[in-house]
């Protein structure tokens, strides 16, 4: 799987949007770039993936770069709930198993 | 909506006993997977399993761990002889497809093991 590279730690305030984001300077055309986040003391849960185009649904949005060597998670109205560590990750379509993660960024929602 | 659960929450056990940490994925998936978190760290991954067989494993899933669906609902990791550094959180994790653009990896709530 190919590197990403994310900052350690941002800060929001509550109810406003964060861009949270992640350079692939190394993508191949093959790679999905997904995005799972971790609450404090739970596994790692699903928030988004995508190719090339942008990407909505009801927990997130993915802003995917003209080249694909950066993508971008936004969180539209940051909760307290919304405090996680968040992963981006590179996947290669036609290749399975295990998710490599690195150490993401740690989201501190401030009230 | 459904889940993946894992029993225990919570395991102490000495050094060199064995452990089973159990999980019970979401019905319909066919992949299987463990991985395990030491506190601070990455989560890192362990074995993938599917069609009663292990698929892929890490440097980490040495001999000492083995991995086996029992029956239809159950996905169990064992630990033969634990170490001090077997000390971790362990999530199960199961897909409904092993790759391509769909595959999307639901994680359980984790066991968080300590070994004394």
């Amino acid at each position: 799987d190919a590197k990403t590279t994310q900052p350690n730690s941002m800060e929001s305030n509550e109810e406003e949007p964060v861009h949270l984001p992640c350079n692939h300077s190394t993508i191949s055309g093959t790679d999905y770039i997904h995005w799972y986040r971790q609450l404090p003391s739970q596994g790692p849960e699903y928030v988004i993936h995508g190719l090339t185009s942008n990407v909505n649904n009801r927990m997130a949005s993915l802003a995917i770069a003209e080249d694909r060597k950066s993508s971008t998670l936004i969180l539209h109205r940051a909760t307290l709930r919304d405090a996680a560590v968040y992963y981006c990750i590179l996947r290669d379509v036609n290749y399975g198993q295990n998710f490599v993660f690195g150490p993401g960024t740690r989201l501190s929602v401030l009230p | 909506e459904p889940e993946v659960t894992q029993t225990p929450s919570h395991q102490v056990t000495q050094m060199g006993q064995e452990v089973i940490l159990r999980c019970v994925p979401i019905s319909n998936h066919l992949y299987f997977y463990w991985y395990r978190q030491i506190l601070g760290q990455k989560v890192e991954f362990l074995v993938s399993f599917y069609n009663n067989e292990i698929s892929e494993k890490s440097e980490i899933f040495d001999d000492q761990f083995s991995v086996e669906r029992p029956d239809g609902s159950n996905f169990t990791l064992k630990i033969r002889s634990t170490k001090l550094e077997d000390s971790a959180m362990y999530f199960c994790a199961s897909s409904e497809i092993g790759q391509g653009e769909a595959e999307t990896q639901y994680f359980g709530p984790g066991t968080r093991l300590l070994v004394l």
